[in-house]
């Protein structure tokens, strides 16, 4: 079991708003440590979508958007698309662990 | 462009040790950051395993610690990982990464290591 907790799956139609959670605890996100979010696409490597809780790295659409607030982080997805099928992953760090950590990762189906 | 590029067997036994290589182009691991591994067992999430600076300062997951032993080669542009003792369990695509502060915003495209016998 992660210690940042994602929904296994969340659905959305095209067009729609999905957003995902990542919830955490006082020794990872509620002890401030930021959030990064990644897109890992079907038979790829994981790409970082959100860096330091809200910002986009160069090249990722203003569609996607990331926030964070006490012990919980999220990532909205505005208007999908279809090439928005992916896992997703939320990233931390915990003190209490001195380690990085993920979360278990969401399925994003478009239907 | 930052590209990185893993290498290594990609069958091991198991008690013996796996050995990657991730060569870096389009960056000088002399400039800076941390360089790092996270693998991904088949159909599961992500690990973290450790990074290293081109100091030779490293991070470890305590979980794996024991058994890793990271090392970088700034005259080849290259981090290297070793995992010794490995089992079953072990069995992963192995991403090498750059750390960019606490984010991980470049990655290779990932080696398959199977443990088996």
């Amino acid at each position: 079991q992660s210690i940042l907790t994602q929904p296994p799956s969340v659905s959305g139609a095209p067009g729609q708003r999905v957003t995902i959670s990542c919830t955490g605890s006082s020794s990872n996100l509620g002890a401030g440590y930021d959030v990064n979010w990644y897109q890992q696409l079907p038979g790829a490597a994981p790409r970082l979508l959100i860096s330091d809780n809200s910002n986009r790295p160069s090249g990722v659409p203003d569609r996607f958007s990331g926030s964070k607030s006490g012990t919980s982080a999220s990532l909205a997805i505005t208007g999908l698309q279809a090439d928005d099928e992916a896992d997703y992953y939320c990233q931390s760090y915990d003190s209490s662990l001195s380690t990085s950590i993920f979360g278990g990762g969401t399925k994003l189906t478009v239907v | 462009q930052v590209q990185l590029q893993e290498s290594g067997p990609g069958l091991v036994k198991p008690s013996e040790t796996l050995s990657l290589t991730c060569g870096v182009s389009g960056f000088s691991i002399s400039s800076g950051y941390f360089w790092g591994w996270v693998r991904q067992s088949p159909g599961k999430g992500l690990e973290w395993i450790g990074g290293i600076h081109h100091s030779g300062k490293t991070d470890h997951n305590s979980s794996l610690k024991s058994r890793v032993t990271l090392s970088v080669d700034t005259s080849r542009n290259q981090v290297s990982l070793t995992l010794r003792s490995v089992t079953a369990a072990d069995t992963a695509v192995y991403y090498c990464v750059r750390d960019g502060s606490g984010a991980y915003d470049f990655w290779g495209q990932g080696r398959l290591v199977t443990v088996s016998s």
